[in-house]
């Protein structure tokens, strides 16, 4: 398995700015994902965090709204970028972890940052 | 396209009974199905897996699912309901090729009350 943290675990904004979400694993891993979690509701993909390159959107997702960067293997970050109270969720890092030896086809989740905007 | 439909978002059981939680999907492909369980304020944690192999999948925390291709189902099972199994559980279906690779697609959730 993969040990997955997030930095911050919670915040409280206000609207308007901007919040910088860190997930560091201890492992390298190919694929690295970021998940939002709005209120009592299900996980939506909002892209995949290609290390090297741009990341990949999902429909109703912009780079501009959701920057994410990945300098490297271990690490991304995503930014939820002139905040509404509607980017109250919590946002989840996920990790596939078919690239370490004896684990396929599995995919690990931070613990996830509660972000509240007023 | 894939979905996955859990049917009903609550399940309430007694502590010491079978826990049934259901879950459909729709896939053009085989697809890779995976039961995960978040506890309040916490993450996700991956409960179990099926990735073509035995239909019949064993997890942790004493669950399992049973595959059933011809039902199009993935329905998680436990034969007794314990207190810290008090929590919401989320069905998904796994992308298993191209631009989309790896992209994990959730059903609803289900929250499982344990009464004692």
């Amino acid at each position: 398995s993969a040990v997955i943290s997030q930095k911050p675990s919670r915040d409280i904004c206000q609207r308007g700015t901007s919040l910088t979400i860190q997930c560091q694993v201890d492992s390298q891993v190919t694929m690295m994902f970021w998940y939002r979690q709005q209120p009592g509701q299900s996980l939506t993909l909002i892209a995949t965090a290609n290390q090297g390159s741009e990341a990949t959107y999902e429909s109703g997702f912009v780079i501009d709204k959701f920057p994410i960067s990945r300098p490297n293997l271990t690490f991304s970050t995503l930014t939820v970028s002139n905040m509404s109270p509607e980017d109250s969720s919590i946002y989840l890092c996920s990790v596939d972890v078919s690239m370490i030896a004896g684990v396929r086809n599995e995919q690990y989740f931070g613990p996830g940052t509660r972000l509240t905007v007023t | 396209a894939q979905s996955v439909t859990q049917l009903g978002s609550h399940v309430s059981v007694s502590e010491g009974a079978l826990v049934l939680l259901r879950c459909n999907y729709s896939s053009s492909v085989p697809p890779y199905l995976f039961w995960y369980v978040q506890y309040p304020n916490q993450g996700l944690q991956l409960l179990l897996k099926y990735t073509s192999a035995a239909t019949l999948v064993k997890g942790i925390n004493g669950f399992e699912a049973e595959f059933k291709k011809s039902e199009t189902s993935f329905h998680l099972t436990k034969p007794s309901a314990h207190m810290s199994d008090a929590a919401e559980y989320f069905c998904a279906v796994r992308t298993a090729g191209g631009t989309s690779y790896g992209k994990l697609t959730f059903g609803q959730g289900t929250i499982l009350t344990v009464h004692p």
